[in-house]
């Protein structure tokens, strides 16, 4: 079975400046998806990055990108220039194949300061 | 832009009552998903639908949870009876189909058992 770790409860940051927020998991499988999805406070789940593990190129989107370590299981994220939307549950997942469930990291709760 | 809709978004009931879920997924969404998530946890799989057939329910506590897609569209999850434990936030998510990895996450009902 995989496992997904957040080590980080919560952290916050100040609004410009850059945040990196860390995800492990655990599996035996050689290819696979890992995904960060943003949860705003009552807002639905949206997904914000995803990386596939068979491409060595980190993904990015905008403002933010990954830090995939196939060898170590590490997927971090990182998020340039918050902004006080940024503000949110964060979850770092891993899906085993295309169509299967989810398996998420107990979260991250970022908060942007102004 | 298409959404997943789901309803009610809170549910409050009491112990040994019976409550229902509705999940109406993006149009053309083959693959559909429920998820439950506990307060300060990240979503865990219940059950997933391909059409209108079960993929996996390996995690559905079948003794008091069942779930349905009749016609392969909109979905059902049933508690009967509830238990104090199964106070959570219930998210219905869609894909494509099987073979892609992108889910769509509905806003979630959040059920509260007295």
């Amino acid at each position: 079975a995989q496992t997904v770790t957040q080590s980080q409860p919560e952290m916050s940051v100040q609004e410009a400046e850059t945040v990196t927020l860390s995800c492990t998991y655990d599996t035996s499988e050689n290819n696979y998806y890992l995904f960060w999805y943003k949860q705003p406070p009552s807002r639905q789940m949206i997904l914000v990055i995803r990386q596939e593990a068979y491409k060595q190129q980190n993904a990015t989107e905008n403002r933010f990108s990954v830090n995939f370590q196939k060898a170590a299981k590490s997927f971090s994220l990182k998020i340039s220039d918050s902004q006080l939307g940024d503000t949110a549950m964060y979850f770092c997942a891993f899906m085993k194949r295309a169509g299967n469930m989810l398996t998420f990291g107990g979260g991250t709760r970022l908060m942007v300061k102004p | 832009e298409a959404e997943v809709a789901q309803s009610p978004r809170y549910k409050i009931t009491e112990k040994s009552q019976a409550v229902a879920f509705w999940c109406d997924p993006i149009s053309g969404h083959a693959t559909l998903y429920w998820y439950r998530q506990i307060l300060g946890q990240g979503p865990e799989l219940l059950v997933q639908f391909q059409d209108e057939s079960v993929v996996d329910d390996s995690q559905l506590p079948k003794d008091r949870f069942s779930a349905e897609r009749l016609k392969g569209v909109d979905s059902t999850l049933k508690i009967q009876p509830a238990e104090l434990g199964d106070s959570a936030m219930y998210l219905c998510a869609s894909s494509w189909t099987e073979a892609h990895n992108e889910q769509f996450f509905g806003p979630g009902t959040r059920l509260t058992v007295l």
